[in-house]
């Protein structure tokens, strides 16, 4: 089992709609959880984190985690075109030893917001 | 507010060559990061830093080595480049040491003859 999947898209939505973007996670002893936003040829860029249980809103993006269910997600309203990029999910969990942490990204999914 | 700099953003390498990718940041931040990312592989860490002095091994460090000069400057070196680390390289920072890169840089694009 892949330790963090996301769809890999293309997630195509229309201008004003909601997009969701999910991942599930296979470790359940991971503690903190984030999106980052990667558009064409550029870099990531850390958009959201989410470390407990429900919602956290910022903006148009709502990041939601469930622990249970080893499923994290995003929601983005009012989708724009400038929203069309590649989301990339990321888990964090504490190693052994206490002190090292280890960050597993999922392979992205692709997000096309249609004017 | 330059941010995480990353030199140089192209190289072409013959088999064999070495070469050492250049990463500064201004932020003060304690960690820094090599990533290398893959079409279909996503973003896998190389070795990161959690502070001046000390460096860990990623999930893929084989071929490569790293010194953190300073607490600005985190470089990646490869020592003998084979085709397969033909890559975008990002270098990353961030605040805190427990693991999530807040600031990345441009990236290298490295391609291996």
């Amino acid at each position: 089992q892949k330790e963090v999947e996301q769809n890999s898209g293309p997630l195509s939505v229309p201008e004003g709609a909601i997009a969701s973007l999910n991942c599930t996670y296979s470790d359940r002893g991971s503690q903190s959880f984030f999106w980052y936003r990667q558009y064409s040829g550029k870099s990531p860029e850390l958009i959201m984190s989410i470390y407990s249980n429900g919602d956290k809103e910022d903006g148009r993006f709502t990041a939601q985690l469930n622990k249970a269910s080893q499923y994290v997600s995003l929601l983005i309203r009012d989708s724009q075109p400038s929203d069309s990029a590649t989301y990339l999910c990321a888990v964090n969990r504490r190693g052994s030893g206490g002190s090292n942490y280890k960050l597993t990204f999922g392979k992205g999914t692709l997000l096309t917001v249609n004017p | 507010n330059a941010g995480v700099t990353q030199t140089p953003k192209f190289q072409v390498l013959k088999t064999g060559q070495s070469m050492t990718l250049q990463c500064a940041q201004d932020m003060n931040h304690n960690s820094m990061y090599w990533y290398r990312q893959d079409p279909g592989m996503g973003l896998r860490l190389i070795y990161y830093s959690a502070s001046e002095g000390t460096t860990d091994k990623g999930e893929v460090p084989n071929g490569y080595n790293v010194s953190r000069l300073n607490k600005r400057e985190f470089s990646l070196r490869l020592e003998s480049a084979a085709p397969s680390q033909t890559s975008v390289y990002f270098c990353a920072s961030s605040e805190g040491i427990s693991g999530q890169p807040q600031h990345f840089g441009d990236g290298t694009r490295l391609s291996i003859l």
